[in-house]
């Protein structure tokens, strides 16, 4: 069993709509990462969290640290939200990142 | 912007060749790590590093690859002799205290 786990592989969505990225993880954790990597793109660090709730624009990132869950909010979504988005956990200061799998996120217009 | 840039963005090689791939970290950023990331695997830690001292290395095949930090504004990744199935983005990232990472842009590894 992977150590961060996310679902479904695959998302699409309509342009508008609000839109959940689920992330559990099974260790203990000093923060959790949300990523973002557009189609042949860079990674783009969207999210660093160790508890409650962080907003950026259309993005909100929630995480609940008793059940190790986190979730990623896009409200009223745009096709350039269309990106692959990862989520990460660091144990510890400065530590190196273990990764999920990603969600591959289509907003269609 | 600060930002870690990675040379070269693309290189296409010959299976066997030596292939070195540079990280310029942010300045002050004292962690730097290698990624690797492939369709079938996704990301990967290959090693890093923290005050350019070597910390974890366990993810890279010792045999074919090496990894090091001669001074703190370059990080550098090595495969001798390459294979097809390196083929790759190499991801370099830097970190520093409470904030967050910092990704560069990749490079994206061919070997044929």
């Amino acid at each position: 069993k992977n150590e961060v786990e996310q679902s479904p592989q695959n998302l699409t969505a309509q342009e508008g709509e609000f839109i959940t990225i689920n992330c559990s993880y099974s260790v203990g954790i000093s923060a959790l990462h949300w990523l973002q990597q557009h189609p042949g793109g860079g990674i783009v660090s969207l999210f660093m969290l160790s508890s409650g709730k962080k907003k950026h624009g259309r993005l909100i990132a929630t995480i609940n640290i008793q059940e190790k869950h986190s979730s990623l909010h896009i409200t009223a979504s745009h096709p350039r939200d269309s990106a692959v988005y990862i989520c990460a956990v660091s144990r510890g200061a400065n530590s190196k990142l273990t990764f999920g799998k990603g969600i591959t996120l289509s907003v269609r217009p | 912007d600060a930002r870690v840039t990675q040379t070269p963005r693309h290189k296409v090689t010959e299976m066997g060749q030596e292939v070195t791939m540079r990280c310029q970290p942010i300045l002050g950023h004292n962690t730097v790590f290698w990624y690797r990331q492939t369709m079938m695997q996704g990301l990967e830690l290959l090693a890093y590093f923290r005050n350019r001292a070597p910390l974890d290395d366990s993810g890279m095949p010792k045999d074919r690859f090496s990894a090091e930090m001669p001074d703190a504004t370059l990080a550098t990744l090595k495969i001798q002799p390459s294979e097809p199935r390196d083929s790759a983005v190499y991801f370099c990232a830097s970190h520093e205290g409470s904030g967050g990472y910092t990704f560069g842009s990749g490079t994206r590894l061919t070997v044929v």
